[in-house]
C-alpha cells in the first residue's frame, strides 16, 4: 500500500490567492512526522514544513500552512497570497519512528500560478 | 550554518563505465546520510542510508553502492552502469533520525 498519496498532479491557482495541495497518509505508527518539499524546475529538494504526529496544533513557516487532520490522516499543505515563484512541484513525505530511516514520498503535485 | 554540496550537477556516461557521486556536508558533525533517485515525474526512492563512517544500509537491490569514508562525505558509486541507472540523484542529511532531511542540488545521470 502507498505510504503518501497525492491525488492531485497538477494545480492551477491566480497570483495572491491561497490554495490547498492535498496529502493524505497511511500508517499504523503512533509516532510520526509529516513534511512537504518543494521541488523548482533546478531540482533542488526545499524543505517547507513539517508536522509531528503529537503536535496538537497545525504548523505554519510564513505563507504555508499544514491543515493536519490526524482521524482522516490527511497533511494538506495551504499556500497563501500565492506568488509567481510558487510554481514548482510539491512532495508530501512521511517518516515513522519504527522506519526511520526513510522518508516516504509521494508523487508530487506539479503548482502552476498563473499572474 | 550548514551546507551540502553534491556534485557533479550533470553526468553523461556510456553503458557499462563506473560511476561516483560524491556529496558532503559542512557545519555538523555526524550527520545522518542519504541517497535517494528520482524518476523522471516521480517520487523519491531511497537507494542507501548512513548513520556513521562504515555504516551504511540499502533499501533496495540495484545496481550500485554507497561509502562513507569520513563522517560528512558520502560517495554513490556502480562499477558498471546501466540504461536503467539514468535518472536525478540526491544527496540529503538530517540531524537525527526523526526530522526533516536537507538535500543537495542533485545530479542528473544520463547513461547512454
Amino acid at each position: 500500500a502507498q505510504k503518501i498519496t497525492q491525488t492531485q498532479p497538477g494545480m492551477f491557482v491566480q497570483e495572491k490567492e491561497a490554495v490547498t495541495l492535498d496529502c493524505t497518509y497511511d500508517t499504523s505508527d503512533p509516532s510520526y512526522g509529516l513534511f512537504w518539499y518543494k521541488q523548482p524546475s533546478s531540482g533542488e529538494m526545499i524543505f517547507l514544513i513539517y508536522q509531528g504526529s503529537y503536535d496538537q496544533q497545525n504548523a505554519t513557516e510564513g505563507r504555508y500552512s499544514l491543515n493536519f487532520q490526524k482521524a482522516r490522516k490527511s497533511a494538506n499543505l495551504v499556500i497563501s497570497a500565492s506568488q509567481l515563484g510558487d510554481s514548482a512541484m510539491y512532495f508530501c513525505a512521511m517518516r515513522e519512528l519504527t522506519g526511520a530511516n526513510n522518508l516516504f514520498f509521494g508523487t508530487g503535485t506539479r503548482l502552476t500560478v498563473i499572474p | 550554518s550548514q551546507t551540502i554540496h553534491q556534485w557533479p550537477a550533470t553526468l553523461v556516461q556510456p553503458v557499462g563505465s563506473p560511476l561516483s557521486l560524491e556529496c558532503t556536508v559542512e557545519g555538523t558533525s555526524n550527520p545522518n546520510l542519504y541517497w535517494y533517485r528520482q524518476a523522471a515525474g516521480r517520487g523519491l526512492q531511497l537507494l542507501f542510508y548512513s548513520v556513521g563512517i562504515g555504516q551504511i544500509s540499502s533499501e533496495v537491490p540495484q545496481n550500485l553502492s554507497a561509502s562513507r569514508p569520513q563522517d560528512r562525505q558520502f560517495i554513490l558509486s556502480s562499477k558498471k552502469l546501466l540504461l536503467s541507472d539514468s535518472g536525478f540523484y540526491l544527496c540529503a542529511w538530517s540531524r537525527r533520525l526523526n526530522t526533516e532531511a536537507f538535500f543537495g542540488q542533485g545530479t542528473r545521470l544520463t547513461v547512454v
